[in-house]
């Protein structure tokens, strides 16, 4: 059974403070990571794709890769009141659609 | 369009009805997604079509659930019978075949209320 793993939350950081979001699969087999953001009542929206080990970065954000331990992560650095939003990782399947895990809810107090 | 469309926005069924969700995907997009989105969780596949073949269709819940795309454009998701369980958020994606990133785009979604 396919799995994407994310930590409910709430997580609440201050505002300027790093969140750090993370998200474990099952699928040792995916190659392809997303992270999308929510906000309440709106339509997810593409942060960031990320298909090598590593880092990769832009702007605020950072998305970080570990195949062998089978981890995505996202950092938000500088984090504003405007990134409150429920931030969803997604794996790419073998048949081209995005499988979803159930998102985070981050809230940045001002 | 410069976005996926979806029509309606919002759709109150009686239990027992029958309805028809519309998605509208950016032009020249090749792909085409159903998801549904409950309450508090991510949104889960339901089925996708290249132009205007259904090349999976393993996320659908039951028979009372079909999808369409005659012309390889606009897609018709219907749900018969309505249930209270199906009420959701269906959500469509489209993307590009040629979008090395996969950055699917969401439409803003229809909000479903069975009662």
């Amino acid at each position: 059974q396919k799995e994407v793993e994310q930590n409910s939350g709430p997580l609440s950081v201050p505002e300027g403070a790093i969140a750090s979001l993370n998200c474990t699969y099952s699928d040792r087999g995916s190659q392809s990571f997303f992270w999308y953001r929510q906000y309440s009542g709106k339509s997810p929206e593409l942060i960031m794709s990320i298909y090598s080990n590593g880092d990769k970065e832009d702007g605020r954000f950072t998305a970080q890769l570990n195949k062998a331990s089978q981890y995505v992560s996202l950092l938000i650095r500088d984090s504003q009141p405007s990134d409150s939003a429920t931030y969803l990782c997604a794996d790419l399947t073998g048949a081209n659609n995005l499988f979803f895990g159930t998102g985070t809810r981050l809230t940045v107090i001002p | 369009g410069a976005g996926v469309s979806q029509s309606p926005r919002y759709k109150v069924a009686k239990r027992g009805q029958d309805v028809a969700l519309r998605c509208d995907p950016i032009s020249g997009h090749v792909s085409l997604f159903w998801y549904q989105q409950a309450l508090g969780q991510g949104p889960e596949f339901l089925t996708y079509f290249q132009n205007e073949a259904q090349l999976d269709k393993s996320g659908l819940p039951s028979d009372r659930f079909f999808a369409e795309r005659p012309e390889g454009s606009v897609s018709t998701l219907k749900i018969q019978r309505t249930q209270q369980e199906d009420s959701a958020v269906y959500l469509c994606a489209s993307s590009s075949l040629w979008d090395g990133d996969y950055g699917y785009t969401f439409g803003s979604g229809t909000r479903l209320t069975v009662v």
